[in-house]
């Protein structure tokens, strides 16, 4: 079973830096995971913020990046707001069998 | 804009059948990927499948055994069947749209409770 792992919590203060990571059990993610980012805040939908590793959807805030980090998919959030306190998870696609699968979620506490 | 609305069932007993329909308003089916998506309450989502416009389906293993996931192209709609549910399915239930270049879900339904109970 295919298993993909985030920070289960992580504290940033405003305007802080910090940075997100999602790795896959079956090796190091690389750009063929097509790595996707989204948010999500209580009672809501989530909403997408980066997909294909890197790339922004045309509402996602600048300070939002994504990116590959070792052998795990990252998402980096500079100058961080009081609004991005919520839920975020990764998405990886696993080509082999043709699937996606989410991670565990990263609750993010801006205090 | 592209608009995700999505309606079904709320409650069903174990070992019946959920149906769940998204309509895609502002936009065609075509060209795009369309996909399902659940949260049980209070934990993580999981991705059930996906539908290309062309035809193509792709699932969860973990349900593969018991999903179905169809296209109407006549009313712009897709739908979800899961059957067999059990309390374990309970979750709501998101539609959402992808698209080729490695972009898995833009678009998002407001979702369906979906509870199941005896």
């Amino acid at each position: 079973q295919t298993v993909v792992t985030q920070e289960p919590s992580l504290t940033v203060s405003p305007g802080g830096t910090v940075t997100l990571t999602c790795a896959s059990s079956t090796g190091a993610v690389t750009s063929g995971y097509y790595p996707n980012w989204f948010q999500q805040k209580p009672g809501q939908a989530p909403r997408a913020l980066i997909y294909n590793t890197n790339n922004k959807h045309s509402w996602t805030p600048a300070r939002f990046s994504g990116s590959l980090l070792g052998d795990k998919a990252a998402l980096t959030l500079s100058g961080v707001q009081p609004e991005d306190e919520a839920e975020y998870y990764c998405l990886l696609y696993h080509g082999g069998t043709q699937f996606w699968v989410f991670g565990g979620g990263t609750k993010l506490t801006v205090l | 804009q592209v608009q995700l609305q999505q309606w079904g069932a709320g409650l069903l007993k174990p070992s019946e059948t959920l149906s769940l329909t998204c309509a895609v308003y502002g936009g065609s089916l075509s060209g795009y990927f369309w996909s399902w998506i659940r949260q049980p309450p209070g934990k993580g989502l999981e991705w059930i499948g996906e539908i290309i416009h062309s035809g193509s389906i792709n699932y969860s293993p973990s349900l593969k055994s018991r999903v179905t996931i169809s296209v109407d192209t006549s009313k712009n709609q897709f739908s979800l069947k899961l059957t067999s549910v059990t309390a374990a399915d309970t979750a709501v239930y998101y539609c959402a749209r992808g698209s080729y270049g490695g972009n898995s879900a833009d678009y998002w339904g407001q979702g369906t409770l979906v509870t199941v109970s005896s």
